[in-house]
């Protein structure tokens, strides 16, 4: 998986809890990203950073929060204010600079009851 | 955004015959284009790219190929193997736009025996 790991592989809430899922990459990337992927769908982009400190919003952010404190980690906080939770979250990362492949962790699977 | 999606939900194909899945984009203004292999539970897995200076670019038994004029990408899999079954998606980006990848939502291909 290229140097991604995600952390728990899958998860299970209650509904109104606020979660927070682990991405951490070794490759040395400026840019990270999460995505979700909903059954038979294609990935949607949650939120992205090019940078430490820096995150920007994509086009499902809300009911959801990032932090971009080192440059390895980009954890994502499913709140409870997010109406349907229950998807397949993937993290990403890439080299920054310009428009590059970007490598995917294995994913979280996160269940809400 | 630009709408990215694909010609056909599913693809069946013998082994060891050629596969071509097709890609359509409707951003005239796409400058990179990139197709991922995702296997049930896991991350999307890195296959080929291209940018719009090119038309056509080859891997290890994949073929992209691009036609600027139509919006059109098409990724060849030569001599189909069972371990190619699989969703693939194909990707794009609008560098002038940020660097986040547009996903479409997945062809599946079966590769029978």
């Amino acid at each position: 998986d290229g140097g991604i790991t995600q952390s728990p592989k899958y998860l299970f809430r209650k509904e109104g809890q606020n979660v927070t899922l682990s991405c951490e990459q070794n490759l040395n990337h400026d840019a990270m990203y999460w995505y979700r992927q909903d059954p038979g769908q294609g990935l949607r982009l949650i939120y992205y950073s090019q940078i430490v400190n820096d995150f920007q919003k994509g086009d499902i952010a809300e009911g959801y929060s990032v932090s971009r404190e080192k440059k390895e980690s980009f954890p994502l906080t499913v709140t409870s204010a997010q109406k349907n939770p229950t998807a397949f979250y993937l993290c990403a990362s890439s080299i920054s600079g310009g428009v590059y492949e970007q490598y995917f962790g294995p994913g979280t699977r996160l269940t809400v009851t | 955004g630009e709408s990215v999606g694909l010609h056909l939900p599913t693809l069946s194909v013998q082994e060891g015959d050629n596969s071509i899945i097709n890609c359509a984009y409707s951003n005239s203004a796409s400058d990179y284009f990139i197709w991922y292999k995702q296997e049930s539970g896991k991350g999307p897995q890195f296959i080929i790219d291209i940018r719009s200076n090119m038309d056509k670019r080859q891997g290890q038994r994949v073929t992209v190929l691009l036609n600027k004029t139509v919006k059109h990408l098409s990724l060849q899999i030569a001599a189909t193997q069972p371990g190619d079954s699989a969703v693939y998606f194909c990707a794009e980006n609008d560098s002038n736009s940020g660097y986040a990848l547009n996903f479409g939502k997945g062809t599946s291909l079966l590769v029978t025996p």
